[in-house]
């Protein structure tokens, strides 16, 4: 069974904080995809990676970076948290060369105060 | 780029009954829609998956059709169960390879026993 792992489920930062999530496959996927879900918005792609220290913005960058050192890993920080980053944070991945499933982690929930 | 919309954002059905939700795409290049199904506290999961090259896929309580003249697809739930009670997505591939998906805004499905 694939396995995607995120760092945390539930996570309270302060405003101005920088912030670390990570997730992890085990899979052997070539692409990672971090996306933000609010109510009403669906899931948003905030950034992705297809391959070892490549990355291409999503639909809503502003604000976040990545980072993808290993293959099986993929990071997304935000630099100076603000409110509105509260959120709910799904990491997924998927084989190059689809389109194919992409398969998600359970989530983090990130509350910036 | 890909728009995808998705109606109803609500739904309620009795235990038994079947559920429809349809969702429209934009971008005539997008050639890849799957569904996922969201339980509470988990990440999504794909459903079932169609590709524009078949019109329609079932999947034992679950079918999927595709419109690609209209651009609209559809996931149709038969004999509907406690159990299938969760938040569902439509999305669209886009983007170089289709690796990328657009997502619609979600539905979410109430089973009433």
């Amino acid at each position: 069974d694939v396995k995607v792992t995120q760092s945390s489920r539930y996570l309270v930062k302060r405003t101005g904080e920088k912030v670390f999530l990570e997730c992890v496959q085990d899979m052997d996927h070539e692409n990672m995809f971090w996306y933000r879900q609010d109510p009403g918005l669906g899931l948003r792609l905030i950034y992705f990676s297809y391959d070892v220290k490549m990355k291409e913005k999503g639909d809503i960058p502003e604000g976040y970076s990545v980072s993808r050192e290993k293959k099986e890993r993929f990071s997304l920080i935000l630099e100076s948290a603000s409110t509105n980053q509260t959120s709910m944070y799904l990491c997924a991945s998927n084989v190059a060369g689809g389109p194919y499933e992409q398969y998600f982690g359970p989530g983090t929930r990130l509350t910036v105060t | 780029g890909e728009n995808v919309e998705q109606h109803p954002s609500t739904l309620s059905v009795q235990e038994g009954d079947s559920a429809v939700i349809k969702c429209t795409y934009s971008d005539s290049a997008s050639n890849y829609f799957p569904w996922y199904k969201q339980e509470l506290g988990k990440g999504p999961q794909l459903i079932i998956d169609i590709r524009s090259n078949v019109g329609e896929k079932k999947d034992q309580r679950i079918a999927v059709t595709l419109n690609k003249t209209a651009k609209h697809f559809s996931l149709h739930i038969t004999e509907t169960q406690p159990e299938d009670s969760a938040v569902y997505f439509c999305a669209a591939s886009e983007g170089n390879y289709g690796q990328n998906f657009v997502f619609g805004p979600g539905t979410r499905l109430s089973v009433l026993p």
